[in-house]
């Protein structure tokens, strides 16, 4: 069964500080999802990594995606405050017909 | 941009109660999604629905647990008899099916049980 781990689970930073967050699963995926939820909220689709090697960049945030290592990395450059959420991995089982999310990563950035 | 709408936003019910869910999937997506979210927890994956049937369930779908697709835009899930420890966010998804999108969510449910 398809298992999905994200850490750290919480994270306390600086602003201006570079981070990463990091998201193993144990089957094999060629689709995996980086998702933002702000308290209270819904959730907010980052990233759609779907080969090895990808890596995708939106503003602060850079995805990666490393297929053969099972393990997608979330990478923070000089935070910001407005970057405080949850930000979830979620990974498409090759043979299922859902998502499997990790437990999140409550990230926390004091200005 | 089209979205996933999903009503109530909020509702109270009593333990034991039936409840329904109701979410309008984007208008020309064909796979449905339920998962919940219990207060600070990672969200959980419940059941996907295709071509009129149930693809999947998780262990969590029981059979107090049923979904419906009633007519062309509506997508529901119905709680029989609900317990305190169904109270949840709980988020209707959706994706047209060509594999590489993302699963497009709507705004939750917050379930409250009382």
């Amino acid at each position: 069964e398809l298992k999905v781990e994200q850490n750290p689970l919480f994270l306390s930073m600086q602003e201006g500080k570079n981070y990463t967050i990091y998201c193993n699963y144990s089957t094999t995926s060629d689709r995996l999802y980086w998702y933002r939820q702000d308290p209270g909220k819904s959730l907010e689709s980052l990233f759609v990594l779907l080969s090895n090697g990808a890596v995708k960049q939106e503003g602060r945030l850079m995805a990666s995606l490393d297929t053969k290592a099972r393990l997608s990395t979330l990478h923070i450059t000089a935070a910001v405050h407005d970057l405080s959420a949850t930000y979830f991995c979620a990974v498409w089982g090759d043979r299922d017909d859902k998502i499997i999310f990790g437990k999140g990563t409550r990230l926390h950035i004091l200005p | 941009e089209p979205e996933v709408t999903q009503t109530p936003s909020h509702q109270v019910t009593q333990m034991g109660q039936e409840v329904i869910l109701r979410c309008v999937p984007i208008s020309n997506h064909l796979y449905f999604y339920w998962y919940r979210q219990i207060l600070g927890q990672k969200v959980e994956f419940l059941v996907s629905f295709y071509n009129n049937e149930i693809s999947e369930k998780s262990e969590i779908f029981d059979d107090q647990f049923s979904v419906e697709r009633p007519d062309g835009s509506n997508f529901t899930l119905k709680i029989r008899s609900t317990k305190l420890e169904d109270s949840a966010m709980y988020f209707c998804a959706s994706r047209y099916g060509r594999g590489q999108e993302p699963q497009h969510f709507g705004d939750g449910t917050r379930l409250s049980i009382l």
